[in-house]
């Protein structure tokens, strides 16, 4: 399949400064991307989610911002928490409903 | 996410046994998923049913079956645990014709 990564595999921020986690794909046909927190023995969280059509979605404290020239998924939290410290993973789709994951960054928010 | 859950929670077993793992829902989707995680690794797909009667298999989806017993409830069995199926077990659900999916609290599994 086609192949979704993660340009680093852990984050460190200080809290209150802005997060921005970068994900790479491949599949020129995918058109749905998703992205969930993972909080340690807890299940994947969905954040935010963005279709192909669009280039930018907003939610509370989060954005998520997609380039489809260079195949480019990035996710900012604003004003970061520590309870945001957490795996965070992007997803990308072409299927309609088949998720492809990324190997997931880690984000560490120091006081 | 309390509209999905999944047990047991932990399991250790040996190799050569048969386990069940269950997830139930109550978002009332339609369509229903297993996923396996290693550490490093991200979720991977094991089967995936879109109703009652339609399974489907994922990537990996060989030493593994599933039953959906009902829209509400979608089981995964190891017929013979193998050391290399411990992992996380996440069940996910979402609604006919979303891309969106829910996953469950997981399930860990420890195979000796």
């Amino acid at each position: 399949g086609e192949s979704v990564g993660l340009h680093l595999p852990t984050l460190s921020v200080q809290e209150g400064d802005n997060s921005i986690i970068n994900c790479a794909y491949s599949n020129s046909a995918s058109d749905y991307f998703i992205w969930y927190k993972q909080e340690s023995g807890k299940g994947p969280q969905f954040i935010i989610d963005i279709r192909s059509n669009m280039d930018k979605r907003q939610g509370q404290r989060v954005t998520v911002l997609l380039n489809k020239t260079v195949k480019h998924l990035s996710l900012q939290i604003a004003a970061t928490q520590p309870g945001d410290s957490a795996v965070y993973f992007c997803a990308e789709s072409s299927s309609g409903y088949e998720l492809n994951f990324g190997k997931g960054t880690s984000l560490l928010v120091t006081p | 996410d309390a509209d999905v859950t999944q047990t047991p929670r932990n399991r250790i077993t040996k190799t050569g046994k048969r386990i069940m793992l269950e997830c139930s829902q109550t978002k009332g989707h339609d369509r229903m998923y297993w996923y396996r995680q290693d550490p490093g690794l991200g979720l991977r797909l094991i089967y995936y049913s879109f109703d009652v009667k339609d399974i489907n298999k994922g990537e990996i989806s060989d030493g593994y079956s599933v039953s959906r017993q009902a829209q509400a409830k979608f089981s995964l069995s190891l017929e013979s645990a193998i050391p290399n199926q411990t992992a996380l077990y996440f069940c996910a659900t979402s609604d006919a014709g979303e891309q969106t999916q829910y996953f469950g609290p997981g399930t860990r599994l420890l195979v000796l």
